[in-house]
């Protein structure tokens, strides 16, 4: 199994500032096929379900404000929030769709400071 | 936009069998190239994939729960299940349905989630 770690396991940012979400995967996500990265990133708010926010490491799913960017390659990727609204508290996920099982990151819980 | 709804019972005793049913609307389960999946999510705690069936019937299980897990699909009513046997309150969760496009692999739409609780 391909094992993801995020860190850190919470942060707490001030409104309009950066957030910054680390994943590691245990070994390379990049689909050589087509030369990306197969990571995404999820927002989940309580009593809600997962909602996809990027894919292929960098691609913004439709509707996801622009203040969300993903980056990263292999096996190092970030997830930013590049000015934190009061909407973005929620725990944060990657997940890799490399190959099966698939697995997802522990969560980032991103709390406002 | 597809939607997916899970539906079955909340309380389910050890040992015996957890059944869920995720039923699509606004779209064909058997068109397109999609896999749909079942996650579960115990309280507080991260997300588990448990398995995916494709369209054409073909299965994937997550190897920690193989043993135990059918995923199935039933096309005339629009639905795909899942059966996971011999249940203790380690399988305790909220479980997701989940639809993801073959050609993109990550998923994309998810229903809203039913607790199960696995309890005498």
């Amino acid at each position: 199994d391909i094992v993801m770690t995020q860190s850190p396991d919470s942060l707490a940012v001030s409104l309009g500032e950066r957030a910054t979400i680390n994943c590691k995967s245990s070994q390379s996500v990049l689909y050589r096929s087509n030369n990306k990265n197969s990571l995404a990133w999820f927002q989940q708010k309580p009593g809600q379900p997962p909602k996809l926010l990027i894919y292929w490491a960098s691609t913004r799913e439709s509707g996801v404000p622009d203040r969300f960017s993903g980056s990263g390659s292999g096996t190092d990727f970030t997830l930013t929030i590049s000015s934190l609204q009061a909407e973005d508290v929620a725990v944060y996920y990657c997940q890799q769709y490399y190959n099966t099982p698939r697995t997802f990151g522990q969560g980032t819980k991103v709390e406002i400071k | 936009q597809v939607q997916l709804q899970e539906s079955g019972p909340g309380l389910v005793k050890p040992s015996q069998t957890l059944s869920l049913t995720c039923t699509v609307s606004d779209g064909s389960i058997s068109s397109g190239n999609y896999y749909w999946n079942w996650i579960r999510q115990p309280a507080g705690k991260g997300l588990e994939w448990i398995g995916r069936i494709y369209t054409t019937g073909i299965t994937t299980y997550n190897p920690s729960l193989k043993s135990r897990v059918t995923i199935s699909v039933d096309t005339s009513k629009n639905q795909f299940s899942l059966k996971l046997t011999s249940v203790t309150a380690a399988d305790t969760a909220v479980y997701y349905c989940v639809r993801d496009i073959a050609a993109a692999g990550t998923f994309d739409s998810w229903g809203q989630g039913t607790l199960v609780t696995v309890s005498s």
